[in-house]
C-alpha cells in the first residue's frame, strides 16, 4: 500500500512558468518535508512543515514556496522555474521529529 | 549538526558481506545514527538506527563502539538488487527539531 503518494512523478514545465507538484500520505504523520536531488548528488532539505508550522531552511531560494492545507496533503510551489531548478524532488514524512522518515517515489522535473 | 564522511564507492560480489564505514566524530549526545539506501529514481528508504553498541534488523547490522565517532553498516551475504548508494546521517532523535543531513552516500555496485 503506497503510504507516500507523489505526483505526477515526471513533469515538464517551461522556463518561467509556474509548477506546483503534490504530495499526499497516508501514515497521518506530522511532519511532512520537501527535499531537491540533483543528479548524482544527494537529496538537500528545502523546507519543512510540523503540522501547520512551516520551517524554511536559510539557503532554500525564494523562488520556492509551499502549501500544507491539510495533515495529508503538501504542495511544493515553484513560482519561475529556472533551468537550473531540473531534478528529482522528493517528499518525505515522520511521525514527529524522528531519525525515521517515509519517502515518496519522487517526481522528477524538467524545465526546457 | 555532526558531518559524516563515507567512502564515494564500494564494489562487491554476490554472497559477499559488506561493511560500510562512517565517520562522525563531532557526534553530539542526543544524536542517533541513521542509515538509508537509495535506488536509482526512488526515494531513500531507511535501513536502520543504533545509538550505540549494536543493532540488528532483517535488513542490516549496524555496530557502533563505544566512542561513537564511527558505525559501520553491515549488509550479509548481498546480492545485486542491493547495488545502491546508502547514506550515513546523524541526527537528534530525542523531540527535538531534528534536521536529516545527506552527506555524499557510499555507492555500493554488487557483481555476479
Amino acid at each position: 500500500d503506497a503510504m507516500v503518494i507523489q505526483n505526477p512523478r515526471y513533469q515538464v514545465t517551461q522556463f518561467g512558468k509556474p509548477v506546483t507538484l503534490s504530495c499526499s500520505q497516508t501514515l497521518n504523520h506530522n511532519v511532512m518535508y520537501w527535499y531537491q536531488q540533483k543528479s548524482s548528488q544527494a537529496p538537500k532539505l528545502l523546507f519543512h512543515y510540523y503540522d501547520k508550522d512551516f520551517n524554511n531552511e536559510a539557503d532554500t531560494p525564494d523562488n520556492f514556496q509551499s502549501r500544507r492545507p491539510n495533515t495529508s496533503f503538501c504542495f511544493l510551489d515553484i513560482r519561475s522555474p529556472g533551468l537550473g531548478d531540473a531534478a528529482m524532488y522528493l517528499c518525505a514524512t515522520s511521525r514527529g521529529q524522528e531519525n525515521e522518515q517515509y519517502f515518496g517515489p519522487g517526481t522528477r522535473l524538467t524545465v526546457t | 549538526l555532526a558531518k559524516t564522511t563515507q567512502p564515494i564507492s564500494m564494489d562487491s560480489y554476490e554472497g559477499q558481506e559488506v561493511n560500510i564505514t562512517c565517520s562522525h566524530n563531532n557526534i553530539a549526545t542526543n544524536d542517533y545514527i541513521t542509515w538509508y539506501q537509495q535506488f536509482p529514481s526512488q526515494g531513500p528508504r531507511f535501513i536502520i538506527q543504533g545509538y550505540k553498541t549494536k543493532v540488528t534488523n532483517e535488513v542490516a547490522s549496524l555496530f557502533i563502539p563505544a566512542d561513537r565517532k564511527s558505525s559501520t553498516l553491515s549488509l550479509p551475504r548481498v546480492s545485486l538488487s542491493d547495488t545502491a548508494v546508502y547514506y550515513c546521517l546523524v541526527g537528534d532523535d530525542s523531540g527535538g527539531y531534528n534536521k536529516l543531513i545527506f552527506g555524499a552516500g557510499t555507492r555500493l555496485a554488487v557483481h555476479p
